[in-house]
């Protein structure tokens, strides 16, 4: 039981790339989200899911998109990396009431 | 419009001392829940205390208890006894709906100094 596993830690894009950050839980957890977290400020929900294959739009949802196979797997994508996407990204699952999150990516796009 | 509100970007309390953080939700779901996390300079979330809107008493967690005041919709954070690894962000946060899942937001969070 690992818990919520984000992959990588740390990455530095240029303008204009794409990549895709990864996401898994080993929990059977339905209910997964993506926060992003700037410096100094609290998360926003980019997207979440309810289960396999529906995904839902949070409160930043421009310039990312999502897809959930399966249960285990939470990819988020960006398409087009732009210096605004510069932030921590958490992903998260629910566990009973509360959150699990995983240890976060650091992304620097520049 | 779900909204969670924490209007004290700072706060400083001496070490052994009680502090209360502030959080205040906007919500027109009946069915809710009201968390708080910490997030220390390593940069983790750390879960600490559970509010559901239906719970008839206050949460508690060790040192920490959840000030819910239904009516004024505010959900403060009471830390016992200060300590100084309780330096850190705490932040708010909210989740409508049921049980398990649903949107959850945060506020912008507290940043706690605790001085020796």
């Amino acid at each position: 039981n690992a818990g919520v596993t984000q992959t990588p830690k740390f990455r530095i894009l240029k303008i204009g790339q794409s990549m895709t950050l990864q996401c898994a839980q080993d929990m059977n957890h339905n209910y997964m989200y993506w926060y992003r977290q700037d410096p100094g400020m609290g998360l926003k929900l980019i997207y979440y899911s309810v289960g396999a294959g529906i995904t839902d739009k949070g409160e930043v949802p421009n310039g990312y998109n999502v897809s959930r196979s399966t249960t285990e797997d939470f990819p988020l994508r960006l398409e087009l990396a732009a210096p605004s996407q510069t932030s921590v990204y958490f992903c998260a699952s629910t566990s009973g009431e509360k959150l699990l999150f995983g240890s976060g990516t650091q992304l620097s796009v520049l | 419009a779900q909204k969670i509100t924490q209007t004290q970007p700072g706060m400083f309390v001496q070490e052994k001392e009680a502090v209360t953080l502030d959080c205040t939700y906007d919500t027109s779901d009946p069915s809710y829940g009201l968390f708080w996390y910490k997030q220390p300079s390593s940069g983790e979330m750390i879960f600490l205390i559970y509010q559901g809107s239906y719970d008839q008493q206050n949460a508690t967690e060790g040192r920490y208890s959840l000030n819910f005041q239904k009516a004024r919709k505010s959900a403060n954070l009471v830390i016992s006894a200060s300590q100084l690894g309780d330096s850190a962000m705490y932040f708010c946060a909210m989740r409508e709906g049921g049980t398990g899942g649903f949107k959850t937001i945060f506020g912008a969070g507290t940043r706690l100094f605790v001085k020796a």
